[in-house]
């Protein structure tokens, strides 16, 4: 079935750094993918997601650009905030309406 | 909306309790899905349901664990009897599928509740 592999944290990075966490899918066809972020004590909420190949999603100064050559999905972000700290989920669905989602990758940005 | 609601936030129980808990998906959303998550095993999809029905249950991990949706505005995920490996933060979610460009455009946008996390001694 659909999976995503996403980079083992905890990344651990100085504010206004530049952040990139990997993800790579192994999936049939060409899906949407997704990027959430878990906020401490709270649920997943949807960070971006791009629906086809060369797709960049954006959004709060992340971006994930659709790469099926590479099959990845790698999220960046140009210059971190002590409020980016969290933890941040590559998904893409499964055979139904589902999501898959990866292990998750811990970020915490010291000042 | 006040987003999807989940209660109780916190359940300590001990072995062989039952457990419920619920949830309260946003007004409108068709889809409800549960999942539970740990730090060995991450987030895994428990169930979901379509319209009140459920769908793919091929993840609630033994009979031990029920789920229903009775309306479109209620779920319940049961454990009965608890066991210790049952601890873990359980979350529900929703979502509403429309149709664009001939493709379901939003059935993957989960909302997700704050999550019940389960204790069980």
């Amino acid at each position: 079935g659909n999976s995503v592999t996403q980079m083992e944290g905890p990344v651990t990075l100085s504010e206004e750094a530049f952040l990139t966490i990997n993800c790579t899918y192994t999936a049939t066809g060409y899906p949407s993918l997704f990027w959430y972020v878990q906020y401490p004590g709270e649920g997943l909420q949807l960070l971006l997601k791009a629906t086809k190949a060369d797709d960049k999603g954006s959004n709060k100064g992340f971006e994930a650009t659709y790469r099926k050559e590479t099959t990845s999905f790698h999220l960046e972000k140009g210059s971190v905030q002590v409020s980016d700290s969290a933890v941040y989920f590559c998904a893409l669905p499964n055979s139904g309406y589902a999501l898959n989602f990866g292990k998750g990758t811990s970020l915490l940005v010291t000042p | 909306d006040a987003g999807v609601i989940q209660s109780p936030r916190h359940e300590v129980t001990e072995m062989g309790q039952e457990v419920t808990l619920r949830c309260k998906p946003i007004s409108g959303h068709d889809y409800l899905f549960w999942y539970r998550q740990t730090m060995m095993r991450g987030l895994e999809l428990l169930i979901y349901f379509n319209n009140n029905v459920p769908i793919d249950d091929s993840g609630m991990p033994e009979d031990r664990f029920s789920a229903k949706m009775p309306n479109a505005s209620f779920s319940t995920l049961k454990i009965q009897p608890s066991e210790p490996r049952d601890s873990a933060v359980y979350f529900c979610a929703s979502s509403f599928s429309y149709w664009g460009q001939g493709n379901s455009l939003g059935a993957n946008v989960l909302t997700f509740g704050a999550g019940s996390r389960l204790t069980v001694l």
